[in-house]
């Protein structure tokens, strides 16, 4: 079945620089990407997603790109702000099991100000 | 819309006692599923289905039990807690794109504590 690795588990950067968090996944038919935020004491939320026709994806100052050969995908955070303290998750959903939508272990991500 | 809702926000079990996780959509949804995130774990699939008399085991089934008798309703049972049980529980639900789950919309998640 689909593995989603996720690094790093904390990530800390100065407010206005970038973030970057990494996930590899082991099912090469996997074909849909999200992301998703998690505030404290709330559920995840979408932030963006990607699926597997298509390498790159913004929404303002959040990004994701997506290498299918070599089965790795990231989400680029730019102009980082103290409300994008969270955690946040990738995920991926394999064409074989499609219904299944396998998580990383996330990553915590703080702002310093 | 109130989205997706999960009952009890909190609960304490004994171990060997049983309980049932509740959760409820109004979006109406074809697609439903269970997680537990334990920390440095992530979120992992306990269940999940793809409509009413549909259910089918993600990661971590053992020890829980679903159905799906309607679409707006996707219970999660406990039938002997245990302390390896102990966990956070979020619902999930979502549209079937063309068979394939699309974006996921969380509820609130149950804090649930097994002495």
């Amino acid at each position: 079945g689909e593995n989603v690795e996720q690094h790093p588990s904390t990530l800390s950067v100065q407010e206005g620089d970038s973030a970057v968090i990494k996930c590899t996944y082991s099912d090469s038919a996997s074909n849909y990407f999200p992301w998703y935020k998690q505030e404290l004491g709330k559920g995840p939320q979408l932030i963006i997603d990607i699926r597997s026709n298509v390498g790159e994806k913004k929404d303002q100052r959040i990004a994701v790109t997506l290498n299918k050969t070599a089965k790795h995908f990231s989400l680029h955070i730019t102009e980082t702000q103290p409300e994008d303290s969270a955690v946040y998750f990738c995920a991926a959903s394999g064409y074989s099991s499609a219904s299944k939508i396998i998580f990383g272990s996330g990553t915590r991500l703080s702002i310093r100000p | 819309n109130a989205g997706v809702t999960q009952t009890p926000k909190f609960q304490v079990l004994k171990t060997g006692q049983s309980m049932t996780l509740q959760c409820a959509q109004d979006m109406n949804h074809e697609y439903m599923s269970w997680y537990r995130q334990d920390p440095g774990m992530g979120l992992r699939l306990i269940h999940y289905s793809v409509g009413a008399g549909i259910t089918d085991q993600g990661e971590v089934p053992n020890g829980y039990n679903v159905s799906r008798s309607t679409t707006e309703d996707f219970p999660l049972r406990l039938l002997s807690a245990a302390p390896s049980q102990t966990s956070v529980y979020f619902c999930a639900s979502s549209y079937l794109g063309q068979g394939k789950a699309d974006t996921q919309y969380f509820g609130p998640g149950t804090r649930l504590t097994v002495l």
